[in-house]
């Protein structure tokens, strides 16, 4: 079974600094792996995905995630943070196998942000 | 073009009355999710549709819970008779059907509140 952990239930961080949003996952073999943002009253928004090939990851809005496999991590990361940023941030990992259960999306609990300003 | 579209946005209902939640995927995605976040949990998996096929339901709770694609365009998530732990955020999914990982967009989210 696949599980994923984001151990912050909060992030604060001032504006204009860098933030990071920690992602662990555990999973039987190579992992496909996303993070979205919800905004009060929205949806999940996409902000960018792992699959294979260089370990950094550019997406929406400024963000990037890094791949570590040796520490099963996949941390969200922006140089410089936004008041706007400001939202909830979900972490999650899909199997690399294909057939049943293989477009499953495990989430982890959310990570609030807060872009102090 | 627009997105996944989820109704109603709010529905409060007692216990024991059936409630049925309706998505709209975005035009020409053949899959469809449904997941579901409890309070303070986890968003979780419930299931797959492919058109009108049922790929995967094996996070559907128990069988109060019916979800049904006619004609693989939009989806319906019965819930009868309705208990308090299905209380909840109720989001629907969609993507395209093609080679390759491709993301889910995700609707705005039904919330289930039940007395």
């Amino acid at each position: 079974a696949q599980s994923v952990a984001q151990p912050e239930d909060q992030v604060n961080v001032a504006e204009g600094n860098p933030l990071t949003v920690k992602c662990t996952y555990s999973v039987s073999g190579n992992p496909y792996l996303f993070w979205y943002v919800q905004y009060p009253n929205r949806g999940l928004q996409f902000l960018l995905k792992y699959i294979t090939g260089d370990n950094l990851v550019k997406g929406s809005y400024g963000f990037e995630a890094e791949f570590n496999k040796s520490q099963t991590s996949f941390h969200l990361k922006k140089p410089s943070a936004l008041v706007s940023d400001s939202a909830l941030y979900f972490c999650a990992v899909r199997p690399t196998y294909s057939g049943a259960g293989s477009y499953q999306l495990t989430f982890g609990k959310g990570t609030k942000l807060s872009v102090i300003p | 073009e627009a997105g996944v579209t989820q109704f109603p946005s709010h529905s409060v209902i007692e216990k024991g009355q059936t409630v049925t939640l309706r998505c709209d995927p975005i035009s020409g995605h053949d899959n469809l999710y449904w997941y579901r976040r409890v309070m303070g949990k986890e968003i979780k998996f419930l299931l797959h549709f492919v058109k009108e096929s049922k790929q995967d339901e094996s996070g559907m709770p128990n069988n109060r819970f019916l979800a049904e694609r006619t004609g693989g365009t939009y989806s319906t998530l019965k819930v009868q008779p309705a208990e308090l732990e299905d209380s909840g955020v109720y989001f629907c999914a969609s993507s395209q059907r093609r080679g390759g990982v491709d993301e889910q967009f995700f609707g705005p989210g039904t919330r289930l509140t039940v007395l």
